[in-house]
This record gives structure tokens, sequence and C-alpha cells, in this order.
């Protein structure tokens, strides 16, 4: 029973271009969550997502990020024109139906922006 | 508004002594979950142990015990007979049932020492 999986574990990208991010949550999770993790710092809550809908982005940045978590495939959050102030661990977690307490954490990507 | 406090940036402890990690919260829900993570320098989220606030008794995990103090909203971790890969960051978190994010305190780095 795999756990939740991201990819790329490591991301480099050069200011201005477009990173993507990837989670796949575990069998049978609908809820997905992202977070981010600045350097020394806690994890801090970006959007809540279910299968085609996005439930709460309200820890997302309005312009340059956006979330999406198709009926088919990974979730994916993706970064527009990075700076290197997105430098950060990217981590995604799921949770079934009815825990939303439980959520359960991908490795994270890590973001580097040149 | 939910908060989690962590007030010891860092700590050390011998090789096989028991240490405590400090945690305050504050919530307006009636009903909320705790958590720790442990993240060593690898950088994944390690899940720990769980305390729920209706819980009677004091969650266990091997070596790992949450003292926890609703009225003083207190939810420590202590980890007994430390190891030398016990050395990590370590994260409190808090959920509330209407509030499924999690919110992360800054986190406590230990440095166990042989």
């Amino acid at each position: 029973n795999a756990g939740v999986m991201q990819n790329p574990r490591h991301l480099v990208r050069r200011r201005g271009q477009e990173a993507r991010l990837r989670c796949s949550p575990m069998k049978g999770h609908s809820h997905v969550y992202w977070y981010r993790q600045l350097p020394e710092e806690g994890l801090k809550f970006m959007v809540y997502l279910q299968k085609e809908n996005i439930i709460d982005e309200s820890g997302m940045p309005k312009e340059r990020f956006s979330a999406e978590f198709p009926k088919e495939g990974p979730s994916i959050l993706r970064i527009q024109q990075v700076v290197r102030g997105d430098s950060a661990a990217y981590f995604c977690a799921s949770s079934q139906d009815s825990d939303l307490y439980e959520q359960y954490f991908g490795p994270g990507t890590r973001l580097t922006v040149t | 508004a939910q908060k989690i406090t962590q007030t010891q940036p860092g700590m050390f402890v011998q090789e096989k002594e028991a240490v405590t990690l400090d945690c305050t919260y504050d919530t307006s829900d009636p009903s909320y979950g705790l958590f720790w993570y442990k993240q060593p320098s690898s950088g994944e989220m390690i899940f720990l142990i769980y305390q729920g606030s209706y819980d009677q008794q004091n969650a266990t995990e091997g070596r790992y015990s949450l003292n926890f103090q609703k009225a003083r909203k207190s939810a420590n971790l202590v980890i007994s007979a430390s190891q030398l890969g016990d050395s990590a960051m370590y994260f409190c978190a808090m959920a509330g049932l209407r509030t499924y994010k999690y919110i992360f305190g800054t986190g406590t780095r230990l440095k166990v020492l042989a």
C-alpha cells in the first residue's frame, strides 16, 4: 500500500520559469492538501482540494500559484514565473473522506529558484 | 484563531536520557487533534503520535508519549531513552474538527549527544 507520492523530489528553476509539482494521494484518498515550508520554519497550509474541486485556497498566494486535482491523475501545484522567495519545501498530504484529522504526508518537493 | 507555540528553538539531551519538548496551543474548537512530527535532515515528515481532545488517557507510541494537559492547553512530547537517531526537528501541529488545516509550530531542533 504505497504512501503519498510526490515528484520530483528536487526541482531547480531559474527566475521566471514555471514549476510544476505533482502529488499522488494514497489509494482511496480523495482529499489533498498542499503545505509550504520556508527555510527554518514550520509548514503552512496553502490549499485543500477534493477531486475536481478547490475547497479552500486561503493560504495560497493570489498571483502565480494555482492548484488542481483532476478526476484522473495526480494533484498539481503550479507556480508561474518563479521568484527566489518561492524556494521552499512543498508538502502534499492526503486523507480519506471521513477522516479529515488523519493527513498522511508525502516526502516533499524541494524547490530551488536560482 | 488557532495557534501552536513551541518555545524551544533548540534542545540538547544525553543519549539514553529522557527529554520533553514543549508545545502549547490555542483554539476555540471544542474538538481537535494534536500531532507531533519528526523531520530528519532528509526532510520528510514522519508522524510520531496523535492525541484527541476528548481522549481520557495520554497517548503513547513506543518511546514517545504525549503529556496532554487540556486545562493548560499544552501537549508536550516526551521521548524516553533518547537515541542518536532522534536528532531532528520536531513539530507540534493541531487540527480542529471544523478546520481541517493543520497548524504547525515553528519546531524544536533536538540534538542527542553521545
